[in-house]
């Protein structure tokens, strides 16, 4: 069965850090990724996905992410951290079986806390 | 463009009581779904529809029905509402052209079930 984990439910960070918020996967074949975030009281944005080829992708607001196939892994990350980036990001897998219409497993969600 | 839209941004129900949750979108997206969002556990799927006229079910699908007579609505039901239905409600479409559908979500409905 597929699956996306986050292993940190916070991170915390000071201002002008670089910034990383973990997620790793379990799926057969080829995953497609994706980072979402999500700020108070709001929907999920869409920041950036992962099809094929190049390992590191660029996103939205300055943030990258990097798919490690060996370490099953596509952690997304920032050089410098804003205080306005602190927010619940979400990594998803799309899920591959049938047509399941584009399906996406979520992770449960890493809070992101970005300080002064 | 609007994106997606949903109505109403709240409710409070009373236990047993129904009610439609509607999501729009003006994209002209295949595909549409809806999902619930609780604490410490990440969005989970209700049911989602891959065209007019078709729906299926997602994760948790129990207690919730839905229809989509028009391509652009997306409809959520909650025939008789219980307690651990109390949750924020997303709606999000995606296009099926172009790859690996990019889900967009809409605003939510925060929905409380007393």
């Amino acid at each position: 069965a597929q699956s996306v984990a986050q292993p940190e439910d916070q991170v915390n960070v000071a201002e002008g850090n670089p910034l990383t918020v973990k997620c790793t996967y379990s799926v057969s074949g080829n995953p497609y990724l994706f980072w979402y975030v999500q700020y108070p009281n709001r929907g999920l944005q869409f920041l950036l996905k992962y099809i094929t080829g190049d390992n590191l992708v660029k996103g939205s607001y300055g943030f990258e992410a990097e798919f490690n196939k060996s370490q099953t892994s596509f952690h997304l990350k920032k050089p410098s951290a804003l205080v306005s980036d602190s927010a619940l990001y979400f990594c998803a897998v799309r899920v591959l079986q049938g047509n399941q219409g584009g399906k996406l497993i979520f992770g449960q969600g890493t809070e992101l806390s970005v300080k002064p | 463009n609007a994106g997606v839209t949903q109505t109403p941004k709240f409710r409070v129900l009373k236990t047993g009581q129904s009610m439609t949750l509607l999501c729009a979108q003006d994209m002209n997206h295949e595909y549409m779904y809806w999902y619930r969002q609780d604490p410490g556990m990440g969005l989970r799927l209700i049911h989602y529809s891959v065209g007019e006229g078709t729906t299926a079910k997602g994760e948790v699908p129990d207690g919730y029905n839905v229809s989509r007579l028009k391509k652009q609505n997306f409809l959520l039901g909650l025939e008789s509402a219980a307690p651990s239905q109390t949750s924020v409600y997303f709606c999000a479409s995606a296009a099926v052209a172009g790859g690996p559908h990019t889900q967009y979500f809409g605003p939510g409905t925060r929905l409380t079930v007393l």
